[in-house]
């Protein structure tokens, strides 16, 4: 049973341009949300973040919205750039005190020149 | 500041041997958290120590287990290695433990192989 879904497996966008990447969950329990940026054999790197009391977060380039009856959320990039060119990895924490973070599978995004 | 760290980062084991991983957290982070991450089930939760205590664990068979030890570090454990175990290994560290807000800060993981 997968909590947080990433459905678009891949994205390519053009410089200079808007990437949109987006993810669900099921588990309303969810209270936490971050999204994460990860080359290969590299650990994830720690993008931006948003808590469910907020609808939108906003850091330089990188934009987090959230609709929480939609259970939906997604990442804005703006302008893309080709170093943005990685795959990114939703990810949901939910209240009790736990810091067990449940991951989408990811999206691999690549922005051409 | 130095990052989280993990050794190795690199491993080739074959199957039935046990393995040994070691993370060292951000420092001044309490919380450790470790994943497996596979192209087939992306990355799952194994477990969280906050204080040399397993507060969290995620569905993973009795062979993999762990420990944090009084300076935060921490390792995890895989025996009687299978196939299957080849993933990347990450380790997380974050502030404070239970936080609503805390972030996780992930290391650059160790490539385990079995053959």
């Amino acid at each position: 049973d997968q909590q947080v879904k990433q459905n678009s497996p891949s994205l390519s966008v053009q410089e200079g341009r808007i990437s949109i990447l987006n993810c669900d969950y099921t588990n309303s329990m969810f209270d936490y949300f971050l999204w994460y940026k990860k080359y290969p054999a590299e650990g994830p790197t720690f993008l931006i973040s948003i808590s469910s009391i907020k609808d939108k977060n906003e850091d330089g380039r990188f934009t987090v919205f959230l609709n929480k009856s939609a259970k939906h959320l997604s990442l804005h990039i703006v302008p893309s750039q080709p170093g943005d060119s990685a795959v990114y990895f939703c990810a949901a924490k939910s209240e009790g005190g736990s810091e067990k973070l449940v991951f989408g599978k990811g999206t691999k995004l690549t922005v051409n020149p | 500041k130095a990052g989280v760290t993990q050794t190795p980062r690199y491993l080739i084991k074959t199957r039935g041997q046990q393995v040994t991983l070691s993370c060292s957290p951000i420092s001044g982070h309490r919380s450790v958290s470790w994943y497996q991450q596979t192209p087939g089930q992306g990355l799952q939760f194994l477990f969280e120590y906050f204080s040399e205590t397993q507060r969290n664990k995620g569905n993973f068979p009795g062979r993999f287990s762990g420990r944090q030890f009084s300076n935060s570090r921490s390792e995890m454990n895989v025996s009687t290695l299978e196939l299957g175990d080849s993933a990347l290994y990450l380790c997380a560290s974050s502030l404070l433990a239970g936080g609503p807000t805390d972030t996780q800060y992930f290391g650059p993981g160790t490539r385990l192989t079995v053959l």
